[in-house]
């Protein structure tokens, strides 16, 4: 079976250019989650979805972000401006949400370098 | 709020040596659920086991084992027999339990733990 899907795997871009990442979680799974791992902050939660529906997007760093989830196969973290300190591994994780399984999998990661 | 601590910053063991990487959690919720994670050096996160607040059975998994104590609200994790592969960050989680659905995770600034021969 297919695990959370992520691309691109790597993006470098330039600050001020705008980035997209994209997430297909585990067919069946209802709950899509986006965290953001840097040495400064470790891991951390930037927005969730259940059922298509943002449920807690106080993660998110500033309106520079935004995610979207537009249907239950898909899901974008978009950041426009990009800047330098935005540099870190994000990663996209789903969870099917029922007993006895809330564990969360995570895809293999987008590692973004602004310069 | 949610918080986890992960004491041990990085810890270096021989092969064959047991391992305890430590896990003490705080939040208000009365039912809650504990995770460990893996991040081998490639990166990814691997799911290794979930307990449920309402259940303080110890649990291993080949030479793996947890030791969850509410009491003093820790969820410790031993690896019997080190292996080099064994080799990795991990992360000691905690999420609410909501009905029907997952909530975030919080997680611990992870325990480096480095198995050499």
């Amino acid at each position: 079976d297919a695990g959370v899907i992520q691309s691109p795997r790597h993006e470098v871009t330039e600050m001020g250019q705008e980035v997209t990442l994209r997430c297909k979680p585990i067919s069946g799974h209802n709950s899509l989650f986006w965290y953001r791992q840097t040495m400064m902050r470790g891991l951390e939660l930037l927005i969730y979805f259940n059922n298509n529906v943002p449920i807690d997007d106080s993660g998110m760093p500033e309106d520079r972000f935004s995610a979207k989830m537009p249907n239950a196969s898909f899901s974008t973290l978009k950041i426009q401006p990009s800047e330098p300190r935005d540099s870190a591994v994000y990663f996209c994780a789903s969870s099917a949400g029922t007993e006895p399984i809330y564990e969360q999998y995570f895809g293999p990661g987008t590692r973004l370098t602004v310069t | 709020a949610q918080k986890v601590t992960q004491a041990q910053t990085e810890i270096s063991v021989v092969e064959k040596e047991d391992v305890t990487l430590d896990c003490v959690y705080e939040t208000r919720d009365t039912t809650y659920y504990l995770f460990w994670y893996k991040q081998p050096p490639s990166g990814e996160l691997v799911f290794l086991i979930r307990r449920n607040s309402f259940d303080e059975q110890n649990e291993i998994s080949g030479r793996y084992s947890w030791n969850f104590q509410k009491s003093t609200s820790s969820f410790n994790f031993t690896i019997t027999a080190s292996q080099v592969v064994d080799s990795a960050v991990y992360f000691c989680a905690l999420s609410e339990a909501q009905i029907g659905t997952a909530s975030k995770l919080t997680f611990g600034t992870g325990t480096r733990l480095q198995v050499t021969l």
